[in-house]
């Protein structure tokens, strides 16, 4: 079964450029979350998104958004580049229902995306 | 609100040592309880993981870590220590508030293994 894949893995931009990263989940997974690491802040939730709907979402500003498609595919998309932009991009994915009960579901992990703002 | 707190942000355990890696939950609700490893420039991966049930679980590469719901703690043990061993660890809960579940990671302890 393959794992979590999330593409480009590494990616270099300039301040104010955007970017869009790519995540597709393991099959038969519903859920995906993102992730921003950084060595000072930690792993930071940014989203989650579940049948194509967004379910939760961190405290980031509105410069970082996503979107989930039909197949579970997901995006995430960064405008307006920062330099604290930079830090890797993680993707989870879960198998979950409606997510009315509550109901764990193990996350795996992707590789990451390894972004860097110049 | 739930919050989870790794107590040391970088370990230094000779090999062959044991490995204790600290981790407090706070939660309204028991929270399901995990721990992650992640090696340089990849993924987390899971190594175990507390759900219900037995307080003690076990989980891959010889971790083992235990729910203590009096101290609100889930410390990650390992026997003895082996320089693969030397990577990231994350501790997360996941659990509700104002009926709403999520994933909360703790800041990471990073393990180095001594020769």
């Amino acid at each position: 079964k393959a794992g979590v894949t999330q593409t480009p893995r590494y990616l270099i931009k300039t301040r104010g450029q955007q970017v869009t990263l790519s995540c597709s989940p393991i099959s038969g997974h519903r859920s995906v979350s993102w992730y921003q690491q950084t060595p000072g802040q930690g792993l930071q939730f940014l989203f989650e998104y579940f049948s194509e709907t967004q379910r939760n979402k961190g405290n980031f500003p509105g410069r970082f958004s996503g979107r989930q498609f039909s197949n579970s595919r997901s995006e995430m998309n960064v405008s307006t580049l920062e330099l604290g932009d930079s830090a890797l991009y993680l993707c989870a994915s879960r198998k979950t229902t409606s997510g009315r009960a509550p109901i764990h579901n193990e996350q795996f992990f992707g590789p990451g995306t390894r972004l860097t703002v110049l | 609100a739930q919050s989870v707190t790794q107590l040391g942000s970088h370990v230094s355990v000779s090999e062959g040592a044991l490995v204790l890696l600290r981790c407090n939950y706070s939660s309204s609700v028991p929270p399901y309880l995990f721990w992650y490893v992640q090696y340089p420039n990849q993924g987390l991966q899971l190594l175990l993981k507390y759900t219900t049930g037995a307080t003690l679980v076990k989980g891959i590469n010889g971790f083992e870590a235990e729910f203590k719901k009096s101290e609100t703690s889930f410390h990650l043990t390992k026997p003895s220590a082996h320089m693969s061993d030397a990577a990231e660890y994350f501790c997360a809960s996941y659990s509700t508030s104002s009926g709403t579940y999520k994933y909360i990671f703790g800041t990471g302890t990073r393990l180095k293994v001594l020769a």
